[in-house]
């Protein structure tokens, strides 16, 4: 069974720069996981934030960015806003039209 | 702009079956450019894929609970349904059907339902 990680909680200061990882507990992750990220905020629905490893969805704000860091998919948010205080999920794409997704990082500004 | 809505009883009892639909509006359950997904968060916990479905019926499955569920697509109705069934407490989760935008390679979930509260209890 695939197991993805993800920092259960991190905190950023308004205006400052954090990154969010999305990893493997066997393995390292590649573009060819497709790496997708989506912000939810409590008792609302998820919304794509970053899909193909690097591609912001259709009215993503620019601080938001995707990557690969060494072995793992990143999220950073660059210039962090209150606004930006939600969950933060990764999901991976396996095989055969499978995904898995990450645990979730709560991610606080203060 | 898809929209997408969960219909589908709120409790159900342990060992029975959870059954949903999703209504899929502002566009056509027909396009080779999406398939249809569930997706499900316990209470407090994360997300869980369930599994999809394309127009035309090929379906895919989380292993850890294939056997237990069936997803299926009516055409006619606009409308992808999921099954799960032997339902424990375990199962009480928060449904959410999304859309899967096709970009092969990269496929991912673009539109989201608001998602349905389903509890198992007796």
């Amino acid at each position: 069974q695939t197991v993805v990680t993800q920092e259960p909680t991190l905190s950023v200061s308004p205006g400052g720069t954090v990154t969010l990882t999305c990893g493997l507990i066997s393995g390292s992750v590649s573009t060819t996981f497709y790496p997708s990220w989506y912000q939810q905020i409590p008792g609302q629905a998820p919304r794509p934030l970053i899909y193909n490893t690097n591609t912001r969805s259709s009215g993503v704000p620019t601080r938001f960015s995707g990557s690969i860091l060494g072995k793992k998919a990143a999220l950073i948010i660059t210039g962090a806003q209150a606004e930006d205080e939600s969950d933060y999920y990764c999901v991976l794409y396996l095989e055969s039209g499978t995904w898995v997704f990450g645990g979730g990082t709560r991610l606080t500004v203060l | 702009q898809l929209q997408l809505q969960e219909s589908g009883p709120g409790l159900v009892k342990p060992s029975e079956t959870l059954s949903l639909t999703c209504t899929v509006s502002g566009g056509s359950i027909i396009n080779s450019r999406y398939y249809w997904g569930w997706i499900r968060q316990p209470p407090g916990k994360g997300l869980e894929w369930i599994g999809s479905i394309s127009y035309s019926g090929t379906v895919y499955y989380n292993p850890s609970l294939s056997g237990r569920v069936t997803i299926s697509v009516d055409t006619s109705k606009n409308q992808f349904s999921l099954k799960l069934n032997s339902v424990t407490a375990s199962d009480t989760a928060v449904y959410y059907c999304a859309s899967v935008f096709v970009i092969t390679p990269g496929d991912y979930f673009d539109h989201w339902g608001q998602g349905a509260l389903v509890a198992v209890s007796s």
